[in-house]
């Protein structure tokens, strides 16, 4: 069975200093990644796709990075964070095509 | 792009009671609709979907309808019960640039709240 695991579950960062947040998907090859974040009492916001290793889209102009350095891999980065990017901070993924996806368990950022 | 309301943002109701979100989507070429539950400090879990060739679908005491037409889709909780406490996402998908691949539009989530 396929299951994606999401790292680490919670952060305390200060302004200004670097982020790394990790996703991996075991069980299934070649799948879709989403960055999803969730502000609080907001929905969810799309922030990056991914439909193959090497390729991402940004679908809002941030403070973020990503990267895809293997097939089940996927990697939430900034190189200075701000106090705005503090959030919920959900991974996901699907098999492409019309249909689910499936969510990690989050990360909840706090930039101090 | 698509766009998805959700209404309301907060419900409570008694235990026994029933529960109804609605969604409305924008992009007509949206064919399927997923419908999620977030616990607290979770990621959202998929309960329930429907794609556009169906007008309702039911899983037990959960239910939702889809108005293509019109552009709306609702869930229906019935004899609910206080693990239904929850936040819940309604999602309608649209395509990603690439051929075969999509992108889940979510509304901003309504807190049901079931009263013991």
């Amino acid at each position: 069975s396929q299951t994606i695991h999401q790292w680490p579950a919670t952060l305390v960062q200060p302004v200004g200093s670097p982020l790394s947040l990790e996703c991996t998907v075991e069980g299934t090859s070649n799948p879709n990644l989403y960055w999803y974040r969730q502000a609080a009492g907001r929905g969810l916001q799309l922030l990056f796709y991914s439909v193959g290793i090497g390729q991402i889209s940004s679908e809002v102009p941030q403070n973020l990075s990503a990267s895809r350095p293997q097939d089940r891999q996927f990697i939430l980065s900034s190189k200075k964070l701000l106090l705005s990017d503090s959030g919920f901070y959900l991974c996901a993924w699907s098999v492409g095509g019309d249909t689910e996806a499936f969510f990690g368990q989050g990360t909840r950022l706090t930039v101090v | 792009g698509e766009n998805v309301e959700q209404h309301p943002s907060t419900l409570s109701v008694q235990e026994g009671d029933s529960a109804v979100i609605k969604c409305t989507y924008s992009d007509s070429a949206s064919n399927y609709f997923p419908w999620y539950k977030q616990e607290l400090g979770k990621g959202p879990q998929l309960i329930i979907d429907i794609r556009s060739n169906v007008g309702e679908k039911k899983d037990q005491r959960i239910a939702v309808t889809l108005n293509k037409t019109a552009k709306h889709f609702s869930l229906h909780i019935t004899e609910t019960q206080p693990e239904d406490s929850a936040v819940y996402f309604c999602a309608a998908s649209s395509p990603l640039p690439w051929a075969g691949s999509y992108q889940l539009t979510f509304g901003k989530g309504t807190k049901l709240s079931v009263i013991p």
